[in-house]
């Protein structure tokens, strides 16, 4: 079964910090890392995407891919409240069909 | 553009009723789904199509029949449903063409289930 784990939360940061939000997964041959963001009652929003072992950058997002460990990252620079909703992670079984399997989400509140 | 777009928004129904969600995309991506999402969890894969044809059903009740017209539509059709299929169902659309597709969520239609 493979899997894909997060620390459900919530996450609380202060305005303007960084917040650090990991996932761990089961299946070593996987090739292709999402992040969405969720606003409550809100449907998931694509928000970064990752295939390569490194770092990514988008705005205040960066995206953080370790294969040998297994593990995605998000980083959010400069938090603002509007960053609050739940992240969720999410791996690609990739083929015709790229099925996701998603993490539990991490549900982040940044004060204000 | 990357929209999905979903009607309706809520929908109400009876156990004894038939209604229709509708799900369509204009960005020419061959493949699309449906997820269906409870509370305070991720969302839950039902079915995909690729390329119009059903290619993964994850053990979902009859009670929900998916039907993909053309490459642009996704319908489900519901009948005789339950009080816990009450949840919020989202389709998405996946680009296969271009390497690993990033799947965009339309708004979802929050279903109540009375």
């Amino acid at each position: 079964q493979k899997e894909v784990e997060q620390n459900s939360g919530p996450l609380s940061v202060p305005e303007g910090a960084i917040a650090s939000l990991n996932c761990t997964y089961s299946d070593r041959g996987s090739q292709s890392f999402f992040w969405y963001r969720q606003y409550s009652g809100k449907s998931p929003e694509l928000i970064m995407f990752i295939y390569s072992n490194g770092d990514k950058e988008d705005g205040r997002f960066t995206a953080q891919l370790n294969k040998a460990s297994q593990y995605v990252s998000l980083l959010i620079r400069d938090s603002q409240p509007s960053d609050s909703a739940t992240y969720l992670c999410a791996v690609s079984e990739g083929g015709a069909t790229n099925k996701l399997i998603f993490g539990t989400g991490t549900l982040l509140a940044v004060q204000p | 553009d990357t929209e999905v777009t979903q009607t309706p928004k809520h929908l109400v129904m009876g156990m004894t009723n038939k209604k229709s969600l509708k799900c369509e995309q204009h960005m020419g991506h061959r493949a699309m789904y449906w997820y269906k999402q409870k509370a305070k969890k991720p969302p839950e894969l039902m079915f995909v199509y690729s390329y119009e044809k059903l290619s993964i059903n994850e053990s979902v009740p009859s009670r929900f029949s998916p039907e993909c017209p053309n490459s642009s539509l996704l319908n489900l059709h519901l009948h005789a449903l339950q009080p816990e299929d009450s949840a919020l169902y989202l389709c998405a659309s996946s680009d296969q063409s271009a390497g690993p597709g990033k799947q965009y969520f339309g708004p979802g239609t929050r279903l109540t289930v009375t």
